[in-house]
């Protein structure tokens, strides 16, 4: 079974612009995750998605948007992009409620 | 926010001796989750022992958990150089919802 995937792997930006990441859960799994990691933050929750509607959200600014398709598949966006937003961002799929949760690769945004 | 911290921050051992980190947390969980990290990449899930749950084995891994403590350890076996990575607790509060809220992380070095 595939694993967690996500697009792109690496991404460089300016300052003002918006990005798209995008996450493919785990064949049958409904619920994905994202998750941003800095080396002085460490690892925070931005949102999570089940049957395209989101179920809880971190606190991060209206800037970082996401949504879930119908084949579970997810998106986020970030609008305005600010050099503070450069990071890891992780996706994580899982079964349901209190399930394992399994994380994709991530994709290292850099914002110059 | 971090739910809570991981101790030691950073570890380093000889290859062939165990290796032991502790997690706190702050509030009650339903689970909790121990993930390892190669350097700047995405977190491998390792173990999810239920709050109801004392031990658990997998392998040369050996969590424990203490609900009264809002505590848990990891312990990893006859350690090897393959085994040197971050790992953090996570943990999903009794809130109902999946959100993982991540531990600090210890950084784990076998020497050779």
């Amino acid at each position: 079974k595939a694993g967690v995937t996500q697009t792109p792997r690496y991404l460089i930006k300016t300052r003002g612009q918006q990005v798209t990441l995008s996450c493919s859960p785990i064949s049958g799994h409904r619920s994905v995750s994202w998750y941003q990691q800095t080396p002085g933050q460490g690892l925070q929750f931005l949102f999570e998605y089940f049957s395209e509607t989101q179920r809880n959200k971190g606190n991060f600014p209206g800037r970082f948007s996401g949504r879930q398709f119908s084949n579970s598949r997810s998106e986020m966006n970030v609008s305005t992009l600010e050099l503070g937003d450069s990071a890891l961002y992780l996706c994580a799929s899982s079964l349901g409620p209190f399930a394992e949760q399994f994380f994709g690769p991530g994709t290292r945004l850099t914002v110059l | 926010s971090q739910q809570g911290e991981e101790d030691p921050q950073a570890l380093s051992i000889q290859e062939g001796e165990n290796a032991t980190m502790n997690c706190s947390y702050k509030t009650s969980i339903n689970n909790l989750q121990w993930y390892r990290q190669n350097s700047g990449r995405g977190l491998v899930h390792l173990i999810l022992i239920r709050s109801n749950e004392r031990e658990k084995h997998s392998g040369r891994l050996r969590v424990t958990l203490d609900t009264s403590k809002k505590s848990s350890s990891l312990l990893i076996t006859a350690s090897r150089a393959a085994d040197t990575a971050s790992y953090f607790c996570a943990t999903d509060a009794n809130f109902g919802n999946e959100k993982l809220t991540f531990g600090t992380g210890t950084r784990l070095t076998i020497i050779p």
